[in-house]
């Protein structure tokens, strides 16, 4: 089963808009990451952020963790049409305190940005 | 820098054929992995390896293979190929374990397999 779950499944908003995804996950984890992924193209990193922070900022990017609540929020503000792509939360299960190794993925947020 | 490169690109295969993906990375990266991508279902992992020599299973591995004989090589093995093995293949690469608070992914630009 997927470790991360996202919401909205698909997101559409104006160009100057603020986009926000959510991140849910099930168990316990080292860091959150957030990828991006323009269509037919592989994943590019965004922003990582340690299960002892609670917010980071990357230029427009916000995240925010909660790791009472397992999940995490993605703010891209004042978006633009070429932030149009899907969003993937990921993380490193861990069991124990002790990783898997393995960075597990969610469905993702398809983002689409109008001009 | 070239990053992380996947062959073939696109490839079709009758049920039944094998083939090999090819993935290489020239960051001297330690971990490797191989995902598989399709719709609604987000990036699933097939197997990755911690290092020259090793491999290990994800959550989807059956039906798959790897080798890992070099450290910029990462092969994912079909033997007999399945429909159901229609897909997006995406290997990553990362210097550090993913547990790491410090390492991100990196990802090559995809191997769209059919199979019919």
């Amino acid at each position: 089963s997927q470790q991360g779950e996202e919401d909205p499944q698909a997101l559409s908003i104006q160009e100057g808009e603020n986009a926000t995804m959510n991140c849910s996950y099930k168990t316990s984890i080292n860091n959150l990451q957030w990828y991006r992924q323009n269509s037919g193209r592989g994943l590019v990193h965004l922003i990582l952020i340690r299960s002892n922070e609670r917010e980071k900022h990357s230029g427009r990017l916000r995240v925010t963790l909660d790791t009472s609540k397992k999940s995490s929020s993605l703010l891209i503000t004042a978006s633009r049409a070429a932030d149009t792509a899907s969003y993937f939360c990921a993380t490193d299960p861990t069991a124990g305190g002790t990783s898997y190794g393995k960075l597990t993925f969610g469905q993702g947020t398809i983002l689409t940005v109008h001009p | 820098n070239a990053g992380v490169t996947q062959t073939p690109k696109f490839r079709v295969l009758k049920t039944g054929q094998s083939m090999t993906l090819l993935c290489a990375q020239d960051m001297n990266h330690e971990y490797m992995y191989w995902y598989r991508q399709d719709p609604g279902m987000g990036l699933r992992l097939i197997h990755y390896s911690v290092g020259e020599g090793t491999t290990a299973k994800g959550e989807v591995p059956d039906g798959y293979n790897v080798s890992r004989l070099k450290k910029q090589n990462f092969l994912l093995g079909l033997e007999s190929a399945a429909p159901s093995q229609t897909s997006v293949y995406f290997c990553a690469s990362s210097y550090e374990h993913l547990s790491s608070t410090n390492t991100e992914a990196f990802f090559g630009q995809g191997t769209r397999l059919t199979v019919v």
